[in-house]
Parts: structure tokens; C-alpha cells; sequence
């Protein structure tokens, strides 16, 4: 199975200010055949379930605010937040779907300073 | 607009066994493929099944393999997880997610239905 690991577990940053998130994968979620990264970021907030944010490592879903963005490959990927907002305090998680079980990370809390 | 409308919420004893129903709109329900996936405190979010489009193919995870058992019925809109042997730590928040193909992102969830297990 792939591991998904994230750091930081939580962080607190001032409003308008960058966030970042890192996830890391146990093996590469890159698939040669079409060079995607089989990668999702989530945002779930109290009560909520999970939402969509990124699919493919990078590709923005529609709706989502530009100020979202991932970036990464292979084992190794991103979720900036580049100007946080209120109302993106939530936990975050990455997940592979590049095989079953579709694993996910533990989630990275963000938090207002 | 996209719903999905998870119900068969329940406290079943361990050994027993609960039926879940996914109720899903907005969509193309029979195109898509759905999964289930779960929530515990301590946990985090668990992948547990796929079910393809037309429901010749299925997945589980090890944890759920030969217990419970995904289905749909496409002329319902309808997708199921019948469980069966439940377990203490089978307690948990139960979502139903929507994704385009097989090996793809969760583009929806239903908001989930609370599964406890307890004597």
C-alpha cells in the first residue's frame, strides 16, 4: 500500500498571509504512461465532508479560489494557500488514486494566528 | 447540482450487520464510478470500496474484504454497502464520493452517516 505522510500536523498563519502544506508519497504516484500525478488535495471543515481542491497534483477544480494551488511530482507535492482567508481554516488532505487502496494522508490542520 | 444522500445511520451490536443507501442526483449517476469511504477521530479518512460504473467490478480494502459488499442499482440512482460482521472499529462517519473513472479523484461527497458498533 502507499503511504501518505504530510507535514506540518497543524499551522497557524496571519490573514493574508501563505500557507504551506507538504505530502509526501512511499513510492512515486507518477504514471509514466501519461505523466500524471495521481493526486488530490481535500479541504473538510467542522461538520463538512470533504471537498474537492486540486486533482492531478496541480489542476485547480472549478469553483475553487485561485489563491489555492499545487504543485509537486512523484512522491513529492504541495498545497499553498498563497493569501489565507477565514474562511480556509479547515483540515487538509492529499490522497493518491493510483491504486487501491486509495490512501490518504493525515490531514494538516490550518488554523488562524 | 451534484447530490449524494447517505441514510442507514444506526448503533448495531458487534456481529451484526447494517445496510447503507447512497441517493445520488444531479448527475449521471450510471457513468460514474462511486466508492465509500470513512471517518473515525482517530483515523482520518479510509478508503473502503470502488464500484465501477455498471457494477460488473468491485474493490475493498483489506479491513472490509469479505464482510461487506458494495452494490448499486443504476435504475434507483441508488448505491449500497451492506456490512456485515461489524466490528468495534467499524464505527465510524460513512461518505459516499462520486469520481469519473476508476483510478480518479473524488469529485463529490454526500455529507455522511454515522455507523456506531457497541454492545
Amino acid at each position: 500500500d502507499i503511504v501518505m505522510t504530510q507535514s506540518p500536523d497543524s499551522l497557524a498563519v496571519s490573514l493574508g498571509e501563505r500557507a504551506t502544506i507538504n505530502c509526501k508519497s512511499s513510492q512515486s504516484v507518477l504514471y509514466s504512461s501519461n505523466n500524471k500525478n495521481y493526486l488530490a488535495w481535500y479541504q473538510q471543515k467542522p461538520g463538512q465532508p470533504p471537498r474537492l481542491l486540486i486533482y492531478w497534483a496541480s489542476t485547480r477544480e472549478s469553483g475553487v479560489p485561485d489563491r489555492f494551488s499545487g504543485s509537486g511530482s512523484g512522491t513529492d507535492f504541495t498545497l499553498t494557500i498563497s493569501s489565507l482567508q477565514a474562511e480556509d481554516v479547515a483540515v487538509y488532505y492529499c490522497q493518491h488514486y493510483y491504486n487501491t487502496p486509495f490512501t490518504f494522508g493525515p490531514g494538516t490542520k490550518v488554523d488562524i494566528k | 447540482e451534484v447530490q449524494l444522500v447517505e441514510s442507514g445511520e444506526g448503533l448495531v451490536q458487534p456481529g451484526g450487520s447494517l445496510r447503507l443507501s447512497c441517493a445520488a442526483s444531479g448527475f449521471t449517476f450510471s457513468s460514474s464510478c462511486m466508492h465509500w469511504v470513512r471517518q473515525t477521530p482517530g483515523k482520518g479518512l479510509v478508503w473502503i470500496s470502488r464500484i465501477n460504473n455498471d457494477g460488473s467490478s468491485t474493490t475493498y480494502a483489506d479491513s472490509v474484504k469479505g464482510r461487506f459488499t458494495i452494490s448499486r442499482d443504476n435504475a434507483k440512482n441508488t448505491l449500497y454497502l451492506q456490512m456485515n460482521s461489524l466490528r468495534a472499529e467499524d464505527t465510524a462517519m460513512y461518505y459516499c464520493a462520486t469520481a469519473r473513472g476508476s483510478n480518479t479523484h473524488f469529485d463529490y461527497w454526500g455529507r455522511g452517516t454515522l455507523v456506531t458498533v457497541s454492545s
